[in-house]
């Protein structure tokens, strides 16, 4: 069985430009989540998918940040226009239900 | 609310001695708990899961964790540290909405 993926597994691109991150789960699992890690900062939650709904994007840290999952399958997420404090590593992770939560092995992006 | 605190940030053993990476939680309810572990450049890696079972969990490549309730705590241990254990390990307690918290993270070295 294909584990979480996620594309591209890094990224650097310049101030003021637009990247968009993708993920794509395990197949049939419903949940999805964005989590990503700043530099010297905690892993912190960004949104949590079921099926193609947005069940809690609380942790997105600003309108910047533009998450979709049409469809219910992958997911994007699109950063525009990237600033500096974005640099960071960004997990996709799946599950059926929260006691198995599969991660990705997350995209690397660097802003300059 | 739940919040997960990793003791130590950084700990350092030598090769063939003993590891403990210590993890409080807080949480009004009995909550399912896990650790991850991060290799450097690779993605999150589930190393074992306590969900109101056993209240002692064995893991991958030799670790465990002891589910202490009157101590709020869920410390990691393996009994013989070897050079590929070197990383970063993750507590992270489940939340009552579908989500997952991360503590800050301890770095572990190991010591030929």
């Amino acid at each position: 069985e294909a584990g979480v993926t996620q594309f591209p597994s890094h990224s650097v691109i310049e101030k003021g430009q637009t990247v968009t991150l993708r993920c794509d789960p395990i197949s049939g699992h419903d949940n999805l989540y964005w989590y990503r890690r700043v530099m010297g900062k905690e892993i912190k939650f960004l949104l949590h998918f079921v099926k193609e709904s947005k069940q809690d994007e609380s942790g997105m840290p600003n309108n910047r940040f533009l998450a979709e999952r049409t469809g219910g399958t992958y997911s994007t997420l699109k950063v525009q226009p990237a600033e500096l404090e974005d640099s960071g590593v960004y997990f996709c992770a799946s599950s059926l239900g929260p006691l198995a939560v599969y991660f990705g092995p997350g995209t690397r992006l660097t802003v300059t | 609310a739940q919040s997960v605190t990793q003791l130590d940030s950084h700990v350092s053993v030598s090769e063939g001695t003993p590891v403990l990476l210590r993890c409080n939680y807080s949480s009004s309810y009995s909550p399912s708990l896990f650790w991850y572990v991060q290799h450097p450049n690779k993605g999150l890696q589930l190393l074992l899961k306590y969900t109101s079972a056993a209240t002692l969990v064995k893991g991958i490549n030799g670790f465990e964790a002891e589910f202490k309730k009157s101590e709020t705590s869920f410390h990691l241990t393996k009994p013989s540290a070897h050079m590929s254990d070197a990383a970063e390990y993750f507590c992270v307690v489940e939340t009552s909405y579908d989500k997952v918290i991360f503590g800050p993270g301890t770095s572990l070295s190991v010591i030929p």
